[in-house]
């Protein structure tokens, strides 16, 4: 049972606006910057958004994040087909000394 | 920086897991720390533990009493043990660059079994 809290699954069609919560508390999210890493089908993950909403060189500004309180969201506007796969948070969390957690992720399906 | 994982992809039950990262296109020190993070089959990502340039580790509590990480800046390359493996263990382990994983390696399948 993961400490940071993802839906398992999500879904949309090509064009629309998906998005994606990550839910913790005053130990980690309420308190650290998350970061969102895209994992597509067999491949190792990459790192999406870093503190909350910053996309490192090279991710299209479609994808964004938001915090509000303890829960961090992903963004997804103009979905495609190549955006189908595994989602996962992750902040650093006081709670368990020097520590990281992770969420379950969230599992895309573009129909 | 390119990270690639090393080590057998079979380890007996009860033995020691052991794994390197070898890192290329730049030095250990182009990061502060350095990462390791598994994912059992199907499962989500868990955090292993991280260690610094000058040798400070950090642990998860859920890992900290079988778990060592150690640096060595002169092979550029960073090591994962982890003791008294169980089935529980079988996951694919990926090194990264940064405590909260920048980048990562392509992973390495390791399977506990007898």
């Amino acid at each position: 049972q993961s400490v940071l809290t993802q839906p398992p699954s999500a879904s949309g069609t090509p064009g629309q606006r998906v998005t994606i919560s990550c839910s913790g508390n005053t130990s980690n999210i309420g308190i650290h910057l998350v970061n969102w890493y895209q994992q597509l089908p067999g491949k190792a993950p990459k790192l999406l958004l870093y503190r909350d909403d910053q996309r490192p060189s090279g991710v299209p500004a479609r994808f964004s994040g938001s915090k509000s309180g303890n829960t961090a969201s992903l963004s997804i506007s103009g979905l495609q087909s190549e955006d189908e796969g595994h989602y996962h948070c992750a902040a650093w969390d006081d709670s368990l000394n020097v520590s990281a957690v992770f969420g379950g992720g969230t599992l895309l399906t573009v129909l | 920086v390119l990270l690639q994982e090393s080590g057998p992809g079979v380890v007996r039950p009860s033995g020691t897991l052991s794994l390197t990262c070898d890192v290329s296109g730049g030095s250990l020190t182009t990061a502060d720390w350095w990462s390791w993070i598994r994912q059992p089959p199907g499962k989500g990502l868990e955090w292993i533990g991280e260690i610094s340039n000058s040798g400070t580790t950090h642990y998860h509590p859920s890992f900290k009493s079988r778990v060592a990480i150690s640096i060595d800046m002169s092979k550029n390359q960073f090591s994962l043990k982890v003791t008294s493996v169980t089935a529980a263990d079988t996951a694919i382990y990926y090194c990264a660059k940064g405590g909260l994983a920048d980048s990562w390696g392509q992973g390495t399948l390791v399977s506990v079994s007898s």
